[in-house]
């Protein structure tokens, strides 16, 4: 069972901005960099996202990343059909020292 | 461009030991600052971290899993590899390698590749 908590799934149509939150702790997010990550069904996740806001080269700036306390947020900006997919956030947990992803959240393009 | 391709058997029996290697090409392990990992994914299910080990060959792992596991690095230095024994059922998923800015930070993976537990 997952220490971060994401809702299940969103959706949106083509052109709207959808957020995604991520809820942990003081021992995770609240006091270590947040990490977003895409899953496209079949395929390895992608990172999006690394250290709360910081986006690897080749990833569209309609993907940002940000972090209050102990919660995070994912927000796609212009959503397109190629957006439909699986999103991750991690952290490391100083408490039960792992590595902890986030239970995921299903991105539907309507 | 640095790649990463898992490789092992897609079969395990219960109870025995699940053994795979994560060929890296494009690159090498060492020397290098980066950690290297492995996550895996139950069927239908989200993430779950099993461990890393680091440039220097000090490991981490996931502690649900620790006393089950071992990842080390080949001495050609090219690959690194995950065993996990006594396996069950529970252990089916689908198996990622990666490579680790930091321990918290998988920006390469591997493609993947599935394992099941079964008799």
């Amino acid at each position: 069972q997952s220490v971060l908590t994401q809702p299940p799934s969103t959706s949106g149509t083509p052109g709207q901005r959808v957020t995604i939150s991520c809820s942990g702790s003081s021992s995770n997010i609240g006091s270590r960099y947040v990490y977003w990550y895409q899953q496209v069904p079949g395929t390895a996740p992608k990172v999006l996202i690394y250290r709360n806001n910081q986006r690897p080269s080749g990833v569209p700036d309609r993907f940002s990343g940000s972090k209050s306390g102990t919660s995070a947020s994912l927000a796609i900006s212009g959503l397109r059909s190629e957006d439909e997919a699986d999103y991750f956030c991690a952290a490391w947990d100083d408490n039960l020292n792992e590595l902890v992803f986030g239970t995921g959240t299903k991105v539907t393009v309507l | 461009q640095l790649q990463l391709q898992e490789s092992g058997p897609g079969l395990v029996r219960p109870s025995e030991t699940l053994s795979l290697t994560c060929i890296v090409s494009g690159g090498s392990i060492s020397p290098s600052r980066y950690y290297w990992g492995w996550i895996r994914q139950p069927p239908g299910e989200g993430l779950e971290w099993i461990g890393g080990i680091s440039y220097t060959e000090n490991t981490y792992y996931n502690p649900s899993l620790k006393s089950r596991v071992t990842i080390s690095v080949d001495m050609s230095r090219t690959q690194f590899s995950l065993k996990l024994y006594s396996v069950t059922a529970a252990d089916t998923a689908v198996y990622y390698c990666a490579r680790g800015g930091d321990l918290d930070y998988m920006d390469v993976w591997g493609k993947g590749t599935t394992v099941t537990v079964s008799s």
